[in-house]
């Protein structure tokens, strides 16, 4: 059972960057998933952040694109997200995802049915000075 | 980017009521949606993908319908474990989107 764990610091200083690690265990990290990153900040709802697969394609929400970078150390089994010039506005509960997909075949046409199957606990980042 | 617009925003229902929550996306996005249920203080949990394909382990009081740019969730009988926020999320293109979350609450 693939389960997977974020850490790093719980307060981040504005205009500093955000630093978070999801380790994933019960399963590789090179299996065919793309791992992603989901942040909810309080009271609010879910806004996805981007995603990685294990060769290192990456996909980043264009609102945080610029400031994003997530990338994945195979040899530790874990990928990692972070985040630049960080104000109040990203102060969230940030959440480590593995995106699993459905393949459906129809007259011949493959279609991909992804979806957000297994997701860590969550931590809590806060951006103050 | 596409948007999810949940409705209702708030519901407000008995244990054993039939419930339905709809989803509707700014344009079309075949059936590639997802629902999940979240509680206070937990991380979001699928329930419903591909429009209306049940995850393992997920109560078949839970379904899921719909196509194009309209879906909805529906929940046959509330049980006390379902007083949660419910959330739709669109899997057709980048970037992914969340709808704005539909607040299950005990009448």
């Amino acid at each position: 059972q693939v389960q997977l764990q974020e850490s790093g610091p719980g307060l981040v200083k504005p205009s500093g960057t955000l630093s978070l690690t999801c380790a994933v265990s019960g399963g590789s990290i090179s299996s065919s998933n793309w791992w992603s990153w989901v942040r909810q900040p309080p009271g609010k709802g879910l806004e996805w952040i981007g995603e990685i697969y294990h060769s290192g394609s990456t996909n980043y929400n264009p609102s945080l694109k610029s400031r994003v970078t997530i990338s994945v150390d195979k040899s530790k089994n874990q990928f990692s997200l972070k985040l630049s010039s960080v104000t109040a506005a990203d102060t969230a509960v940030y959440y480590c995802a593995r995106v699993n997909k459905l393949v459906t075949m129809v007259q011949g046409v493959i279609n991909y049915y992804y979806y957000m199957d297994v997701w860590g606990k969550g931590t809590t980042v806060t951006v103050s000075s | 980017d596409i948007q999810l617009t949940q409705s209702p925003s708030f519901l407000s229902a008995s244990v054993g009521d039939r419930v339905t929550i709809t989803c509707r996306a700014s344009q079309g996005i075949s059936s590639y949606l997802a629902w999940y249920q979240q509680k206070p203080g937990k991380a979001p949990k699928l329930l419903i993908y591909a429009a209306s394909t049940l995850q393992s382990g997920v109560p078949s009081r839970f379904s899921g319908s719909g196509s194009g740019t309209e879906f909805t969730l529906t929940i046959s009988s509330l049980q006390p474990e379902d007083f949660a926020t419910y959330y739709c999320q669109q899997l057709n293109s980048y970037p992914r989107t969340f709808g704005g979350g539909t607040k299950v609450e005990i009448k």
